[in-house]
């Protein structure tokens, strides 16, 4: 069974730009969440979305936006790039919502770099 | 808002020895998770333990959860360089639902 997967691996952009990044959910995962990390602040929660639905959202400007397609692939977009917007994201799939008991199965993330 | 606490920051020790790592948190939870990252990939889960549950073990790893303190401990029996990753625990006390990881502690196992 395939891994979470998400891509691009790394990405620079510069201010003002916007970018979207996209992950590939576990087949069958119907959960996808995504996390910014980065070492001052560790990984904070920017939402989640089940079944093409945004099930809540962590405290993000709007600028942060996301969705959930179908097949239960998700992308978020990030518009008007500021340089603290550097950061790993991480998406993490599961079969529930996240916060069930059920473990998060996570991609290997994309690096974005802001300039 | 954080809600795992992981203490220490960071450890270091030799190849063999065993690693004890804490985590507190804030409000009741229904259960907490343990998950590794190795430098700069995604976090692999390691192990679940229910609010009713005071201890779990899997292979080397040994997780307690005192709900009366809320504050859980994983320990790694005769670690290995390969244990060398940073490890978050998460709970499911989010304010949106959501799970929170906390900041982390970095172990370095030196061969």
């Amino acid at each position: 069974k395939a891994g979470v997967t998400q891509t691009p691996r790394y990405l620079i952009k510069t201010r003002g730009q916007q970018v979207t990044l996209s992950c590939s959910p576990i087949s069958g995962h119907r959960s996808v969440s995504w996390y910014q990390q980065t070492p001052g602040q560790g990984l904070q929660f920017l939402f989640e979305y089940f079944s093409e639905t945004q099930r809540n959202k962590g405290n993000f400007p709007g600028r942060f936006s996301g969705r959930q397609f179908s097949n239960s692939r998700s992308e978020m977009n990030v518009s008007t790039l500021e340089l603290g917007d550097s950061a790993l994201y991480l998406c993490a799939s599961s079969y529930s919502i996240a916060a069930t008991n059920e473990k998060l199965f996570f991609g290997s993330g994309t690096q974005l770099s802001v300039l | 808002s954080q809600q795992g606490e992981e203490d220490p920051q960071a450890l270091s020790i030799q190849e063999g020895e065993n690693a004890t790592m804490n985590c507190s948190y804030k409000t009741s939870i229904n259960n907490l998770q343990w998950y590794r990252q190795n430098s700069g990939r995604g976090l692999v889960h390691l192990i679940l333990i229910r609010s009713n549950e005071r201890e779990k073990h899997s292979g080397r790893l040994r997780v307690t959860l005192d709900t009366s303190k809320k504050s859980s401990s994983l320990l790694i029996t005769a670690s290995r360089a390969a244990d060398t990753a940073s490890y978050f625990c998460a709970t499911d006390g989010g304010s949106q639902g959501n799970l929170i990881f906390g900041k982390g502690t970095k172990l370095s196992v030196k061969p």
